[in-house]
């Protein structure tokens, strides 16, 4: 079956622009992650979603970031006003409810300029 | 969320086992321990998940003492395609994952 897919696979903007980072889930998944990760570091968490609950937002790591998650499916992390070290791999999973065994999708390789 | 730590890097060689241990000394009572692997350029994938005692699959095993206090996971007869990070987490709850650094495994020929 379709695993995680993101859009776009590359994203490349000028310091100061906005941009969207899409992420479709494996269907029938009530849970949803954002990641990113930075040129050779780890994962950091950003944002969780679970089902009707309010997200977990504890991993934002500044105003500048939000994210949606319309009707329990596609989600959006939105970055306003971007700044160089927001380049990085933002990567998205999904999974069953409160599962560890989550599926990334391919990630979104943001670069600021 | 229990912190982890792992070795930094290993070296192996094509067809030996392969262990990679880590400690977790504040791990709660409702944690799982699980790990993950990630190949350049692509997201994580989900390896294997235990509580304790012993849990084998078609990929890896881990190992988990009793105590709960490390584990240490087990890759068979490794090839070079395994070349890989290797990250070790714990979690309870909530379904976040905390990632640290993670393993880097060279496997050569």
């Amino acid at each position: 079956g379709a695993g995680v897919s993101q859009s776009p696979s590359n994203k490349v903007t000028e310091k100061g622009k906005d941009v969207e980072l899409r992420c479709d889930p494996i269907s029938g998944h009530t849970a949803l992650y954002w990641y990113r990760q930075s040129l050779g570091q780890g994962l950091e968490f950003l944002i969780y979603f679970q089902g009707n609950s309010a997200p977990d937002k504890s991993g934002l790591p500044s105003d500048r970031f939000s994210a949606e998650r319309t009707g329990g499916s596609v989600s959006t992390l939105t970055i306003q006003r971007t700044q160089q070290e927001d380049s990085a791999v933002y990567l998205c999973a999904s999974s069953l409810e409160r599962s560890y065994e989550q599926y990334f999708g391919p990630g979104t390789r943001l670069t600021v300029t | 969320l229990a912190k982890t730590t792992q070795p930094i890097s290993m070296d192996s060689y094509e067809g030996q086992e392969v262990n990679i241990t880590c400690s977790h000394n504040n791990i709660a009572t409702n944690d799982y321990i699980t790990w993950y692997q990630q190949f350049p350029s692509q997201g994580p994938r989900f390896i294997i998940q235990g509580y304790k005692t012993k849990v084998t699959n078609e990929v890896a095993s881990l190992f988990i003492p009793a105590d709960r206090k490390s584990s240490t996971l087990s890759l068979p007869r490794v090839s070079l395609s395994d070349t890989a990070v290797y990250y070790c987490l714990v979690a309870g709850g909530g379904g976040k994952l905390i990632f640290g650094q993670g393993t880097e495994l060279s496997v050569k020929p």
